[in-house]
């Protein structure tokens, strides 16, 4: 079975940094570009960034852009997301999905809150 | 960026009946590639979105038949032909020809 299990996500102040991690499971980790989508609390969904199976490439909002970075570690199933210089704005759940841009994430982890204040 | 525009914002249906949402997209669809990539997502209420439909019109494995989708260029519609109760929650196109874009959502409530 196909899992996704996000962490990382708690309240920090803004400035602050913080890394959040997807663990993939019951598929082949290495050959799936993968994806980060949020949902500020109440609303739609913001793609986030997303990067190529082997790490090559990577992709990332405009509004993240120079604060946040996607990364893999396909010897650890994992995928994260490094948030610095983050902003009330930031306040999300952060999904993390299998998949790229194009067809979309499928499936998608249960997410992990992050919240974003003083 | 692309503009997702979907219609209507909320959709009350009878159970049993048909549902139509409607996405329309600022800019075409149509990759160089020659593929459109126009997706559809469920949200159940307190879940992670699930994909119902990649590029316009296939059902990902699991997904009932009665949900289908439809569309070319810059308007695609995703139809429900029998609303049952589990098919409660909110909708949203994405567009993953460009920089990837999602819709507003619709939310689908039972009279």
């Amino acid at each position: 079975e196909v899992q996704l299990v996000e962490s990382g996500g708690v309240f920090v102040q803004p400035g602050g940094s913080l890394r959040l991690t997807c663990a993939a499971s019951g598929f082949p980790f290495s050959t799936y570009w993968m994806s980060w989508v949020r949902q500020a609390p109440g609303k739609g969904l913001e793609w986030v960034a997303h990067i190529k199976e082997d790490g090559s490439q990577t992709y990332h909002v405009d509004s993240v852009k120079g604060r946040f970075t996607i990364s893999r570690d396909n010897a650890k199933n994992s995928l994260y997301l490094q948030m610095n210089s983050l902003r009330a704005e930031d306040t999300a759940v952060y999904y993390c999905g299998r998949g790229g841009s194009k067809s979309g994430p499928d499936p998608w982890g249960q997410g992990t809150l992050v919240t974003v204040s003083s | 960026d692309v503009v997702m525009t979907q219609s209507p914002l909320s959709l009350p249906v009878t159970l049993g009946q048909p549902a139509s949402i409607s996405c329309r997209s600022s800019q075409s669809l149509v990759h160089s590639d020659g593929n459109t990539y126009l997706n559809w997502f469920q949200q159940r209420p307190g879940q992670s979105p699930r994909r119902l439909i990649y590029r316009v019109s296939n059902r990902d494995s699991g997904v009932p038949d009665r949900f289908s989708g439809s569309g070319s260029g810059t308007d695609f519609t995703l139809r429900i032909s029998r609303v049952e109760a589990e098919d409660v929650g909110v909708y949203y196109c994405m567009q993953g020809t460009h920089w990837p874009t999602f819709g507003g959502g619709t939310k689908v409530e039972i009279k």
